[in-house]
């Protein structure tokens, strides 16, 4: 059971806009820094939102984060058949010292 | 360019030993925290722990703690994880990654390609 709660999967169709949640506590999102990760099958995750809501260079502005108390929200928007992969959100948990994970997102672009 | 190469990993008997490496290029090692992240097959992401730019502070998983030691050479750009006492469960990919610039704020901005990991018998 994962710390940070993310739907095992969410769809959309191309051109749309998704939103995926992570949702955690205090000890958490509450007080830390979110990222997010895209990973494609057999591959490293890649970074896509570092402290909460910044994108690094290269990554294009379809994809956002936004925060709100003890829950982050990913958006991506005009879809593609390649967004069409898993999903991480991360934090640091001040209870656990530990770097913690939601369970991942598949995306599917229907 | 930052690259990051996992190395080390195989097949193992449960209770055995195993270290792990991660040779570092593109950037100035000494100055940035290094995690491992492990991934079982067909699960999501666990972090395993994480060392401090200069060596002198580690965090790690409950599940791993006692177990698993990380350390780092940075005269070498490398970061090591000896894995000791194997479990089954412990079979996984694992990946070092670069943190941003904080390690009690992780972000990992930059990943190895992993390595394989299998415990068995």
């Amino acid at each position: 059971q994962s710390v940070l709660t993310q739907p095992p999967s969410v769809s959309a169709a191309p051109g749309q806009k998704v939103t995926i949640s992570c949702s955690g506590s205090s000890s958490n999102i509450g007080n830390n820094y979110v990222s997010w990760y895209q990973q494609f099958p057999g591959a490293a995750p890649k970074l896509l939102i570092y402290d909460d809501d910044k994108r690094p260079s290269g990554i294009p502005d379809r994809f956002s984060g936004s925060k709100s108390g003890t829950s982050a929200t990913l958006g991506i928007t005009g879809l593609q058949t390649g967004d069409e992969v898993d999903y991480y959100c991360g934090t640091w948990d001040n209870s656990l010292s530990a770097w913690v994970f939601g369970g991942g997102t598949k995306l599917t672009v229907l | 360019q930052v690259q990051l190469v996992e190395s080390g990993g195989g097949v193992v008997q449960p209770g055995r030993s195993l270290r792990l490496s991660c040779a570092a290029s593109g950037f100035i090692f000494g100055d940035f925290g290094m995690h491992w992240v492990r991934q079982a097959p067909g699960k999501g992401l666990e972090w395993v722990g994480v060392i401090s730019y200069a060596g002198s502070n580690q965090y790690y998983a409950d599940s791993v703690k006692g177990r698993f030691t990380i350390s780092r050479d940075n005269s070498k750009s490398t970061l090591y994880l000896q894995m000791s006492s194997l479990r089954v469960e412990d079979t996984a990919v694992y990946y070092c990654a670069k943190d941003l610039y904080s390690i009690t704020s992780p972000t990992g901005d930059y990943w190895g390609q992993g390595t394989l990991v299998t415990v068995s018998s």
